[in-house]
């Protein structure tokens, strides 16, 4: 069965700080992958999403960054945070882009900068 | 342009009392529809989806959504609320951009079950 870790759980971070987010898949070979950041309200925003090894794209310009060095490995990054980076930050998969496959989410980060 | 709206970001139900989460979509494609759950502090789980086929959808925990193409509708329904199905709900549509397919999520409603 597939399994999609995310750390870390929490993370309170100061203004200026770097972030890196981490995101694995077990159990599947070539996943898509996908960043969304969540805010009260606002429902699930669409950060990044990747189709393969070191293929990025970015949906909102922003103070992040995605990277993808290995198949199942998917890394959130920031050099310097912003007050405005706080949220609930969801990592994803699926099994390929057709729009009738569904997305399993990992648990979450919920990202306090202060 | 493609888009989900989800009506109420807040709903109250009794525990026993029909459960109605609104969505509606507009989509120049035909679309595909889904209905995630989120209990707190933890990611959205998937309760059900309309790709093709019977518009009747059935989910999990005794969740339903019916697909009504003339409504733009994908509404959520459950006969009778439990407790544990207090939890935001998100709705989804499948979006088409060239060639890769996006989806997109609604701003969520969250449904309190009243005991």
């Amino acid at each position: 069965s597939q399994t999609i870790h995310q750390w870390p759980a929490t993370l309170v971070q100061p203004v200026g700080s770097p972030l890196s987010l981490e995101c694995t898949v077990e159990g599947t070979s070539n996943p898509n992958l996908y960043w969304y950041r969540q805010a009260a309200g606002r429902g699930l925003q669409l950060l990044f999403y990747s189709v393969g090894i070191g293929q990025i794209s970015s949906e909102v310009p922003q103070n992040l960054s995605a990277s993808r060095p290995q198949d199942r490995q998917f890394i959130l990054s920031s050099k310097k945070l912003l007050l405005s980076d706080s949220g609930f930050y969801l990592c994803a998969w699926r099994r390929d882009d057709r729009g009738n496959t569904e997305a399993f989410f990992g648990q979450g980060t919920r990202l306090t900068v202060v | 342009a493609q888009s989900v709206t989800q009506l109420g970001s807040h709903v109250s139900v009794s525990e026993g009392a029909l459960v109605l989460l609104r969505c509606n979509y507009s989509s120049s494609v035909p679309p595909y529809l889904f209905w995630y759950v989120q209990y707190p502090n933890q990611g959205l789980q998937l309760l059900l989806k309309y790709t093709t086929g019977a518009t009747l959808v059935k989910g999990i925990n005794g969740f339903e959504a019916e697909f009504k193409k003339s409504e733009t509708s994908f509404h959520l329904t459950k006969p009778s609320a439990h407790m544990s199905d207090a939890a935001e709900y998100f709705c989804a549509v499948r979006l088409a951009s060239g060639g890769y397919q996006k989806v997109t999520f609604g701003t969520g409603t969250k449904l309190q079950v009243i005991p």
